[in-house]
């Protein structure tokens, strides 16, 4: 069965300092991925998704990730964080070309120090 | 605007009585799913459908729990007998057909049980 693993509950980075927060998932086949952002009391945003093709996808707000299937994983990563990005981030599995449901992870928060 | 709508947004009932939610997905998707999400986790699937077709239903979708999309565009999610345990964020979203397509969410119906 598919699984999505979050391994960092919460992360704690400096404004402006680099993010990565860590995404694997289990998949007999070629999946599709997906991150979101939820921030306090808002719902869920989607912000990239990789399908095909390039395995570096740029994304909204300045994310990027990179699909790595040796390592089954699709990390998110930021260059230099903003105290706005504090909010829930969840990477979601599907997979291609079947009628197939989407899994999330349990997320990942994040807090920005000043 | 043409995004996901849920109503209603906030619904507090007591144990053991019926409630409905619905949600009105992008017009022109196809694909409709259901997740609940309690505090600190991420969405759980609960079901879905392609057009008015339920495909997949999760095992967290007990007996009391039915969801319907009759004419292959609005969704309702009906929970009868409300237990406590109940008491979660109800996540709809809908996607295109396009393999790859991602799920664009709705703000969500909170429900408490009392």
């Amino acid at each position: 069965a598919q699984s999505v693993t979050q391994p960092d509950i919460h992360i704690t980075v400096s404004e402006g300092a680099s993010l990565e927060l860590r995404c694997n998932y289990s998949y007999g086949a070629t999946p599709y991925l997906f991150w979101y952002v939820q921030s306090p009391g808002q719902g869920l945003q989607l912000l990239l998704k990789y399908f095909s093709g390039d395995t570096l996808v740029q994304g909204i707000k300045g994310f990027e990730a990179e699909f790595k299937r040796s390592q089954s994983s699709f990390n998110l990563r930021k260059p230099s964080v903003h105290w706005s990005d504090a909010a829930e981030y969840f990477c979601a599995v599907g997979l291609m070309n079947r009628d197939d449901k989407i899994i999330f992870g349990k997320g990942t928060r994040l807090h920005i120090l000043p | 605007d043409t995004g996901v709508s849920q109503d209603p947004r906030h619904k507090i009932t007591k144990r053991g009585q019926n409630v409905t939610f619905r949600c009105d997905p992008i017009s022109e998707h196809n694909r409709l799913y259901w997740y609940r999400q309690t505090l600190g986790q991420g969405p759980e699937f609960l079901t879905y459908f392609q057009n008015e077709a339920q495909l997949e239903k999760s095992r967290l979708l007990s007996d009391r729990f039915s969801a319907e999309r009759p004419k292959g565009s609005f969704s309702t999610l009906e929970i009868q007998r409300t237990e406590q345990g109940d008491s979660a964020m109800y996540l709809c979203a809908s996607s295109s057909d396009v393999a790859g397509g991602p799920p664009y969410f709705g703000p969500g119906t909170r429900l408490t049980v009392l």
